[in-house]
């Protein structure tokens, strides 16, 4: 596609339910991320995948938070048992390699009530 | 650790004048520099990155931005600055070496340009 495709771009739910936040990388890039924007904390790096390898968690800030990317493509964050503090808004970004530029999506806005 | 701190929340700025927006950050390790913008209702994108070589780092949109190692900053500048500037303007230091996408974000700085 012509950028980093995020899907529900706004996402409300009840404080307890889980949610799946979708992100769909420019093809070809090997390198996916997740990142949360909030308020409070700025933007925070959650997780990152490379391919094949072991993804890159050191940034989920509770078991309640994982992530897969199947087939090196498409990934999916899960929040589970949302809370209120989860509310922001959910980037994914891809690059071509580690080490080239991020490209963003629009990301997902959670709003936990 | 690695951190970066944006000095100015908001900036404030009327058309075709300078800006200067401020950061500084700390880390014991070589250094990865990035500035990335944010328009309105878009996602981000990378204005200019410091890796090695020259300090002195041009972007897109007339942007630059000078790395000074003693006193650890990285100040992105514009000698005019336009109304479409007008967006958020994020600081980002590399958590590693090996890896330039995974990022430590400062808060933000807030350009709003006025006519």
């Amino acid at each position: 596609g012509a950028g980093v495709s995020q899907s529900p771009s706004n996402k409300v739910t009840e404080k307890g339910k889980d949610v799946e936040l979708r992100c769909d990388p420019i093809s070809g890039h090997t390198a996916l991320y997740w990142y949360r924007q909030s308020l409070g904390q700025g933007l925070e790096f959650l997780i990152y995948f490379q391919g094949n390898s072991a993804p890159d968690k050191s940034g989920l800030p509770s078991d309640r938070f994982s992530a897969e990317r199947t087939g090196g493509s498409v990934s999916t964050l899960t929040i589970q048992r949302t809370q209120q503090e989860d509310s922001a808004v959910y980037l994914c970004a891809s690059s071509p390699s580690p080490n080239e530029k991020l490209f963003f999506g629009s990301g997902t806005q959670l709003s936990v009530l | 650790a690695q951190s970066v701190t944006q000095l100015d929340s908001q900036v404030p700025v009327f058309e075709e004048a300078p800006v200067e927006l401020r950061c500084n950050y700390s880390s014991s390790v070589s250094v990865y520099l990035f500035w990335y913008v944010q328009y309105p209702n878009q996602g981000l994108q990378l204005l200019l990155k410091y890796l090695s070589g020259s300090t002195l780092v041009k972007g897109i949109n007339g942007f630059e931005a000078e790395f000074n190692k003693s006193q650890t900053s990285f100040h992105l500048r514009k000698p005019s600055v336009h109304i479409s500037d007008t967006a958020e303007y994020f600081c980002a230091v590399s958590a590693g070496s090996s890896n330039t996408g995974k990022l430590i974000f400062g808060q933000g700085t807030t350009l709003q340009v006025k006519p």
